[in-house]
């Protein structure tokens, strides 16, 4: 069965500061990614998604995320964080082919301080 | 355009009641359904997901059950509801016609059990 692996799960940056998120997947397939963000009292929202093509996937809000195959990885990147940009944030899988059903990581808290 | 609605947002139950939580989706049709639970600290993890009218598939085995009774209708029921049954509760949907689709997630139902 696949899996992902978010290993920060609580993340403090300040206003300006750079931002990755680790996100790692175990499934020796083919796969589509994905990025979700949840605002605080909102709901999942996508925020990028990669399918095919170009492995660098560019976002709303500025955010971007790599796909590096040999790796099984899909790191979340922004260059300069906002305080909106505190949320949740989930990296996902689901399998070509498949049941198409996702599978999230258990997510990763992004606190951004003014 | 397309529009997903679950209710209640905000549940509170006694251990041993039952449960329906309901999700319809708007402006689409033949959509492929899914509900996932968020529990505390943890990411989604997929409950179940329907491809048609009547067709459910389980994820794992819990003391939950999901029915698909009209084609954009989603319920997910319990006939005794457990303390771990606890969590956040999302229904999504996805087009089917189009396998590269990001899904769409509904604002979600908390429900507590007491």
């Amino acid at each position: 069965a696949q899996s992902v692996s978010q290993h920060n799960h609580h993340v403090i940056l300040s206003e300006a500061a750079s931002l990755e998120l680790g996100c790692n997947y175990s499934y020796g397939g083919t796969v589509n990614l994905f990025w979700y963000v949840q605002y605080p009292g909102q709901h999942l929202q996508l925020l990028l998604k990669y399918f095919s093509g170009d492995p660098l996937v560019k976002g709303i809000k500025g955010f971007e995320a790599e796909f590096i195959k040999s790796k099984f990885s899909f790191n979340l990147r922004k260059p300069s964080v906002q305080w909106s940009d505190t949320a949740e944030y989930f990296c996902a899988v689901n399998r070509v082919g498949g049941r198409r059903a996702l599978t999230f990581g258990s997510g990763t808290r992004l606190q951004v301080q003014p | 355009s397309q529009t997903i609605h679950q209710w209640p947002a905000t549940l509170v139950q006694p251990v041993g009641s039952p449960l329906s939580l309901e999700c319809t989706v708007e402006g689409t049709s033949n959509p492929n359904l899914y509900w996932y639970r968020q529990a505390a600290g943890r990411g989604l993890q997929l409950l179940f997901y329907s491809v048609g009218i009547g067709q459910i598939s389980s994820e794992v085995p819990q003391n939950l059950s999901a029915s698909r009774p009209q084609d954009r209708q989603f319920i997910l029921s319990s006939k005794k509801l457990l303390l771990s049954d606890s969590g956040f509760y999302l229904c999504a949907w996805k087009d089917q016609d189009y396998s590269n689709q990001p899904q769409h997630f509904g604002d979600g139902t908390r429900l507590s059990i007491l």
